[in-house]
């Protein structure tokens, strides 16, 4: 199985400031018949489910703020708050999709310093 | 909007069963793929299950494997999670998940199962 590992497990970051989480699977995860990182990026909030940010490791899903920003390629990932918003405080998980079982990352918690 | 509604979930005791249900509505259930999700405070986020959009292909995490069986009505607009010979490691919230713009996109809020004598 690929294992995502993620860092750090929790963050306090100043509001206004950016907000950096990190992302590394045990395998490539690039899709060279695509040219595609199958990796994904979810925030959720208590007694919420996870909602989609960030597909293919750097493309925003609907409705997601630019501030939030995917980086990265192969085997290590970047999720970017350019400019942490209160409402931003919440768990971040990385995901691979590119083979079975797809995993995701232990989660990280992002408050506010 | 797209909208995924689980039910089916509780208590159960160990060796029980369960059968979750997802209803979705909002696109064309018929199209695509569907999950099964579950999570723990423990264990984090685990993918447990996926089916085609005809169900003829199926697919289970090594611990639903032999337990647990998704299928899929696309009359209905609903896939089913049957959870048979459970566990007290199965208790967890259970999410069904589509993709139908991105890979998962869409969530539904969870049912809750827990496995306990």
């Amino acid at each position: 199985d690929i294992v995502m590992t993620q860092s750090p497990d929790s963050l306090a970051v100043s509001l206004g400031e950016r907000a950096t989480i990190n992302c590394k699977s045990s395998q490539n995860v690039f899709d060279s018949s695509n040219s595609r990182n199958l990796l994904g990026w979810y925030q959720q909030k208590p007694g919420q489910p996870p909602k989609l940010l960030i597909y293919w490791a750097s493309a925003r899903a609907s409705g997601v703020p630019d501030r939030f920003i995917g980086s990265g390629s192969g085997t290590d990932f970047t999720l970017t708050i350019s400019s942490l918003q209160a409402e931003d405080v919440a768990v971040y998980y990385c995901q691979q999709y590119y083979t079975l079982p797809f995993t995701f990352g232990q989660g990280t918690k992002l408050e506010i310093k | 909007d797209v909208q995924l509604v689980e039910s089916g979930g509780g208590l159960v005791q160990p060796g029980g069963s369960l059968r979750l249900s997802c209803a979705a509505s909002g696109f064309t259930f018929s199209s695509h793929w569907m999950y099964w999700v579950r999570q723990t405070p423990g264990k984090g986020l685990v993918w447990v299950s996926r089916i085609y959009i005809d169900g003829g292909v199926t697919d289970y995490a090594d611990s639903a494997k032999g337990r647990f069986t998704i299928s899929r009505d696309n009359a209905k607009n609903t896939v089913y999670l049957q959870m048979n010979s459970l566990r007290a490691e199965d208790t967890a919230v259970y999410y069904c998940v589509s993709s139908v713009v991105s890979p998962f996109d869409y969530w539904g809020q969870g049912t809750l199962v827990t496995v306990s004598s």
